[in-house]
């Protein structure tokens, strides 16, 4: 059974550093992985998708890379901004079609 | 641009009663999921189709959960005998299948949120 564990559970920066957010699972046989970001009360909006065969996918300033093998993904957010400030979670996808959380990490951004 | 869609945003119901939300994919995607997510939690996985057909279903869709998709576009899903334990967040997303096994992303609707007084 797939687990999915996200660190830290909550992260708060100031306006314009870098930061970066851990996802692992425990079942490499993944064919995707995505990253999701969730603002309060809302529904989720993917950010990146990553297929097994690739190691890295960029989007704007948020760059995600996947280690399959070790079954970790990172998400790395550049020059943050308030508007970054949600709850981002991470997805792998296995053979079957549904899609496993984690809790998700809990980004506030201070301006 | 019409992404997908849910109806209603929130419902508040008695315990006992019977409840149906609706999910509307993004117009040409041939999957459609269903997932849960409570307070604190990820979202947690229900079931999915393939066109009309039900494909898989977690053993957390109880009996009394039951979800269609009649034409292969919209979906309903169907909660009888609402108990407090059901109040969480009600999530619908669409994907396309282009290529088999190949990348499929997942996109969500706003949600269902569903309160069981």
């Amino acid at each position: 059974k797939q687990e999915v564990t996200q660190i830290p559970a909550a992260l708060s920066v100031p306006e314009g550093e870098n930061l970066v957010l851990n996802c692992s699972f425990t079942d490499s046989a993944i064919y995707n992985l995505q990253w999701f970001r969730q603002d309060p009360g809302k529904g989720l909006t993917s950010l990146l998708l990553i297929q097994s065969s690739q190691r890295e996918q960029t989007s704007g300033r948020l760059n995600a890379s996947l280690d399959k093998s070790s079954g970790r993904s990172t998400l790395y957010i550049a020059a943050s901004q308030p508007g970054d400030s949600a709850t981002y979670l991470c997805a792998p996808q296995g053979g079957s079609e549904k899609l496993v959380f984690g809790k998700g990490t809990k980004l506030t951004v201070n301006p | 641009d019409t992404g997908v869609s849910q109806d209603p945003r929130h419902k508040i119901t008695k315990r006992g009663q019977n409840v149906t939300f609706r999910c509307d994919p993004i117009s040409e995607h041939n999957r459609l999921y269903w997932y849960r997510q409570t307070l604190g939690q990820g979202p947690e996985f229900l079931t999915y189709f393939q066109n009309e057909a039900q494909l898989e279903k977690s053993r957390l869709l109880s009996d009394r959960f039951s979800a269609e998709r009649p034409k292969g576009s919209f979906s309903t899903l169907e909660i009888q005998r609402t108990e407090q334990g059901d109040s969480a967040m009600y999530l619908c997303a669409s994907s396309l299948e282009v290529l088999a096994g190949g990348p499929r992303e997942q996109y969500f609707g706003p949600g269902t949120r569903l309160t069981v007084t």
